[in-house]
């Protein structure tokens, strides 16, 4: 069974910060760990995802994850946000041998102050 | 570029009217997905569909209908709308079923009064 943990409803900093957006899994074998972004009143955007090779993941915006088997985390990072990377956050985990369905966490809502 | 389109917007419908939301997508992907996403609940599969006329359940299947006539098409039916009931629903297509990216739509608005 596949589940996806996002421990932090709501998250809010200041313009110009650095943010970590927390996500842990659980997993019976190979995955695919993906972050996905929701503007206000919008669908979801993909953002980036990890299956193999160098842990660090490069996405778009400056945005990255670092995925970690010990912590069984997959965790966003940006160095310095920006007043539009206001939105909600949701990780997801996805298996080939589940023909690939994205199961979600419960999403992160990342607000900026000015 | 492609785009994936959710019709209607918005819906109002009264409690036990069977409702229809439509998608459609112009990618020429083989799998669709309908969502229902509730305030603080993250999103949740309905159905899915892995190819034309392919049709999966996914956890919250009861009180739901889908149907995939077309590769570019997935349509979602409330069976019966329970009063005071709002939701959004998100459908998706991704190219295949092996874990390859989501494109999803911006959303259907479910008001049931």
């Amino acid at each position: 069974t596949q589940t996806v943990s996002q421990s932090d409803a709501h998250v809010t900093v200041f313009e110009g910060d650095s943010v970590e957006l927390r996500c842990n899994y659980s997993y019976g074998g190979s995955i695919y760990l993906s972050w996905y972004i929701q503007h206000h009143g919008r669908g979801l955007q993909f953002l980036l995802k990890y299956y193999s090779g160098n842990p660090v993941v490069q996405g778009v915006n400056g945005f990255k994850a670092e995925f970690s088997k010990s912590d069984s985390s997959f965790h966003l990072r940006k160095a310095s946000v920006h007043w539009s990377d206001s939105a909600v956050y949701f990780c997801a985990v996805s298996a080939n041998y589940n023909q690939g369905k994205l199961i979600f966490g419960q999403g992160t809502k990342l607000s900026i102050k000015p | 570029g492609g785009i994936i389109t959710q019709t209607p917007k918005f819906l109002i419908g009264q409690e036990g009217q069977k409702l229809t939301l439509k998608c459609q997508q112009n990618f020429n992907h083989d799998t669709m997905y309908w969502y229902r996403q509730d305030s603080g609940k993250g999103l949740r599969l309905i159905y899915y569909s892995i190819t034309e006329n392919d049709l999966q359940k996914g956890d919250l299947s009861e009180g739901y209908d889908a149907s995939r006539e077309k590769k570019s098409s997935f349509s979602l039916t409330v069976t019966s709308a329970q009063k005071n009931e709002m939701a959004v629903f998100l459908c998706a297509s991704s190219m295949d079923s092996g874990g390859s990216d989501y494109t999803f739509g911006s959303g259907t608005r479910l008001l049931v009064i």
